[in-house]
């Protein structure tokens, strides 16, 4: 099943910050972040494994509750750049890659 | 270093004729993953590869097939193709596979379109 991503958008000004949430209904292995802008591939953002570890780089960083099977993006202080629609991936044991439906992110000046 | 490079960028094809869309992967990268993306949707899995091997196969009509060559390039086939295969196919290659452990990067993608 895919992961269920929310909100399916959100719209902020500079500056702002942000959370994007992922859940899924089975056991999860890792949680992965891309980004991807209109037209363009999706970027790797960062991978959680499992093991409730906390990652970030820059403004940007996520959770993953692994009893909870949930993830979350934090995106703080938010830039112009920050712009695009963010998927979560998931991947259990198996080496499949689920895709949530995505969040498309708007920030304005 | 070159990325994912995927060709050809697009692609105009008829209901029932078949497609092959190619895809090479990062140097040193041994796994190569193709995904379907439907326009306001999330990439979906079709295929996982690694040395040559299928790892992984999501939820596609056997119309869809591929193939990992040993310079871990990658093929995917779509035979009596349908309307409903127009979309944007994305390859993404990763060092290994191991369980979803490994980040994977994507090329730009071949835009299909069925008539």
């Amino acid at each position: 099943q895919q992961p269920v991503q929310s909100p399916q958008a959100v719209i902020l000004r500079e500056g702002e910050d942000a959370v994007i949430n992922c859940s899924s209904s089975k056991a999860l292995y890792s949680v992965h972040w891309y980004r991807q802008k209109h037209g363009e591939a999706p970027v790797f953002l960062m991978i959680l494994l499992k093991g409730g570890e906390q990652k970030g780089h820059d403004k940007i960083s996520a959770s993953f509750n692994e009893k909870k099977q949930q993830s979350s993006l934090y995106l703080t202080a938010s830039q112009l750049s920050y712009s695009g629609t963010y998927f979560c991936g998931t991947a259990g044991n198996n080496n499949d890659m689920r895709f949530g439906a995505g969040t498309r992110l708007t920030v304005k000046p | 270093d070159a990325g994912v490079t995927q060709s050809p960028t697009h692609l105009i094809k008829t209901r029932g004729q078949h497609v092959t869309l190619r895809c090479s992967p990062i140097s040193g990268h041994k796994s190569v993953s193709w995904y379907q993306q439907v326009l306001g949707q999330g990439p979906q899995f079709i295929f996982q590869y690694y040395e040559k091997e299928e790892r992984g196969r999501g939820n596609f009509p056997d119309r869809f097939s591929a193939r990992q060559f040993p310079n871990y390039s990658s093929e995917l086939n779509v035979n009596a193709l349908l309307l409903g295969d127009s979309a944007l196919y994305l390859c993404a290659s990763s060092l290994g596979v191991g369980g979803g452990n490994q980040p994977q990067h994507f090329g730009d993608g071949t835009r299909l379109s069925i008539l």
